[in-house]
């Protein structure tokens, strides 16, 4: 399974523009970016997903890398309910039984 | 808007006991899965269940562990005898069929069924 790399935390200012970095070096040709998060005391949550190109959604963006060796997933205002775990997965597309590697993902502090 | 329901939200047992957690995935989803999640570590895949049968297992989901849909709805998750290091929280999730216009492999994830072994 190819690996991703994430920080291990990052902080924010409520309703200030917040990026996620992911490097996923390995990725290979077939291989979706697909990002989740988990709120405290809660199952993980899909947030977005993408292939090569950029993607936004009523959650978040999604900006990928012209060689798809890193992606960001940006959140355009924090909110404090923003505040979790964000994990960047590689899954491949349809046809694989579509299990999920978590990493030990970034937690997101938002501060008010 | 549909969800993933897990019973119970806690369980505890002792050691060596046989647990059943029991899990609805959402109604039209055709992919299953269970995960866990011991405290304060990452979430860990155990299996992924598809057109009735196992599609692929992870190290750990051995011969104690078994899934099972028995009826239309229901998913379940059985622990055959639960040791200590079984406490963890374990995540049901479900997926949709490819054509339902969702992500490739969106999952939608239950709160959780949180075991405690004794």
């Amino acid at each position: 399974d190819a690996k991703t790399t994430q920080p291990n935390s990052m902080e924010s200012n409520e309703e200030e523009p917040v990026h996620l970095p992911c490097n996923h070096s390995t990725i290979s040709g077939t291989d979706y970016i697909h990002w989740y998060r988990q709120l405290p005391s809660q199952g993980p949550e899909y947030v977005i997903h993408g292939l090569t190109s950029n993607v936004n959604n009523r959650m978040a963006s999604l900006a990928i890398a012209e060689d798809r060796k890193s992606s960001t997933l940006i959140l355009h205002r924090a909110t404090l309910r923003d505040a979790a775990v964000y994990y960047c997965i590689l899954n491949l597309g349809s046809g694989n039984t579509g299990k999920l590697i978590f990493g030990q993902g970034t937690t997101l502090q938002v501060k008010p | 808007e549909p969800e993933v329901t897990q019973t119970p939200s806690h369980q505890v047992t002792q050691m060596g006991q046989e647990v059943i957690l029991r899990c609805v995935p959402i109604s039209n989803h055709l992919y299953f899965y269970w995960y866990r999640q011991i405290l304060g570590q990452k979430v860990e895949f155990l299996v992924s269940f598809y057109n009735n049968e196992i599609s692929e297992k992870s190290e750990i989901f051995d011969d104690q562990f078994s899934v099972e849909r028995p009826d239309g709805s229901n998913f379940t998750l059985k622990i055959r005898s639960t040791k200590l290091e079984d406490s963890a929280m374990y995540f049901c999730a479900s997926s949709p069929p490819p054509s339902s216009g969702r992500a490739q492999n969106e999952q939608f994830f239950g709160p959780g069924t949180r075991l405690t072994v004794l």
